[in-house]
């Protein structure tokens, strides 16, 4: 069966520029996530849906940062106004339960701001 | 805050040689500890997941061990080939906790 796909694969946006990147996750897929992998470090949390409700935000790093799944199913994350920080790789991932038994990740997006 | 720790950084080793990385991670609170494979331009690749204080797990050529009570994990690779070229990540999980926290992994080249 299909995997987590993300789009796009590679994004580059010039600093104060908004982007979008959008994560299909593994139909019926219950949680989502949304990590940042910046360079040289390991995927760090940003935030956790389950269904359509966002249960914790709190690896968001700014209020730059928004993330949606308003119908249970795709998600996107947004970035207002980009700063060179926010270069990374943003990787989603699924999980048909509730608890982080078992999560299959995305490809990522990776992002880079000029 | 889980803080994991993974070593080496980074290996090189040649086609036919066996391998193992280390995962060290917090003990309290410890519920799971995922293995990851991540080849480039390519999805993170669930390896293991392991939970119980001396579970031993075993895909191919690719096992894994893990000690709760000291906070490791060590992922070995017996006759490593080109193909196994990736990185390594861990990640673990607290208990009633849906974060997974990682380290920054190992990545492994194998020379043909």
């Amino acid at each position: 069966g299909a995997g987590v796909s993300q789009s796009p694969r590679y994004k580059v946006a010039k600093r104060g520029q908004d982007v979008a990147l959008r994560c299909d996750p593994i139909s019926g897929h219950v949680s989502l996530f949304w990590y940042q992998q910046a360079l040289g470090q390991g995927p760090e949390f940003l935030t956790y849906f389950q269904n359509e409700a966002q249960l914790d935000k709190s690896g968001l790093p700014s209020d730059r940062f928004f993330a949606e799944r308003p119908e249970g199913s795709v998600s996107t994350l947004k970035i207002q106004r980009t700063q060179q920080e926010d270069s990374a790789v943003y990787l989603c991932a699924s999980s048909a339960e509730v608890q982080a038994y078992e999560q299959y990740f995305g490809p990522g997006t990776r992002l880079t701001v000029t | 805050i889980l803080n994991v720790e993974q070593s080496p950084q980074s290996l090189h080793v040649q086609e036919g040689d066996s391998t193992n990385f280390t995962c060290s991670f917090p003990s309290s609170n410890f519920y799971a500890l995922h293995w990851y494979r991540w080849e480039t331009a390519k999805s993170p690749e669930a390896l293991f997941v392991m939970t119980l204080n001396g579970d031993e797990k075993k895909k191919g050529r690719i096992s894994a061990t893990l000690n709760t009570k000291e906070g490791y994990s060590y992922l070995y690779i017996k006759g490593s080939q080109p193909e196994d070229s990736a990185t390594y990540l861990c990640a673990s999980a607290g208990a009633g906790s849906y974060q997974l926290t990682f380290g920054k992994g190992t990545k492994l080249s194998v020379i043909p």
